[in-house]
């Protein structure tokens, strides 16, 4: 079967640097993706990692360790806007790109 | 360009009544397309994919049903609201190897 696992809620500092982690257990594995969505919002794309390492893409990077099933998304210089939920997924190994969603990490960011 | 359109944004709806939202995508062919639901302050669950016209595949037995009547148009629909139906649901497509774009989403309230 399929479990992603992250945590629940994180509070950070505005221009402080904050890491959110994931683990996974999956049967096969394609990849790992980490998502923002805004409440009310839908889901926006932020990364993909599907080799060990990390990727670096502006504020946000993300880590992935495929012989750890871990993955983390980090984020620097925060700001207020990055209050959001960060949902780690992976495609489900059955095909046909089945997402798999953990149930989110709730970042609120203050002043 | 390719884009997914969602509607209704938000709907109200009493206990018994149908239910049909909309999703369609342009700009793309046979896309495969996903339904999900997400309960306030909870995950993204997988509701319904489709990987072509008329074919539906189910991830959990519940009170709604899908259709896809066009290659770009995916319906999720019910005969009967409960008030566990309530929440928000989103439809995605499977836009390339970084994972899915998401419609706006409706959220649904059942009184």
């Amino acid at each position: 079967g399929q479990n992603i696992d992250q945590p629940t809620e994180m509070t950070a500092t505005e221009g402080a640097i904050v890491q959110i982690n994931c683990t996974y257990q999956t049967s096969g594995f394609n990849g790992l993706f980490w998502y923002q969505q805004h409440a009310g919002e839908a889901p926006t794309f932020l990364s993909y990692n599907v080799l060990d390492g990390l990727e670096e893409k502006g504020r946000f990077s993300s880590f992935l360790s495929r012989s750890k099933g871990y993955s983390y998304l980090l984020l620097k210089e925060l700001q207020m806007k990055d209050s959001a939920s960060y949902l780690c997924a992976s495609p489900f190994s059955g095909g046909y790109n089945k997402l798999i969603f953990g149930a989110g990490t709730r970042l609120a960011v203050h002043p | 360009s390719q884009t997914i359109h969602q509607w209704p944004a938000t709907l109200v709806q009493p206990v018994g009544s149908p239910l049909s939202l909309e999703c369609t995508v342009e700009g793309t062919s046979n896309p495969n397309l996903y339904w999900y639901r997400q309960a306030a302050g909870r995950g993204l669950q997988l509701l319904f994919y489709s990987v072509g016209i008329g074919q539906i595949s189910s991830e959990v037995p519940q009170n709604l049903s899908a259709s896809r009547p066009q290659d770009r148009q995916f319906i999720l629909s019910s005969k009967k609201l409960l008030l566990s139906d309530s929440g928000f649901y989103l439809c995605a497509w499977d836009s390339s190897n970084y994972g899915y774009t998401f419609g706006s989403g409706t959220r649904l309230t059942v009184v």
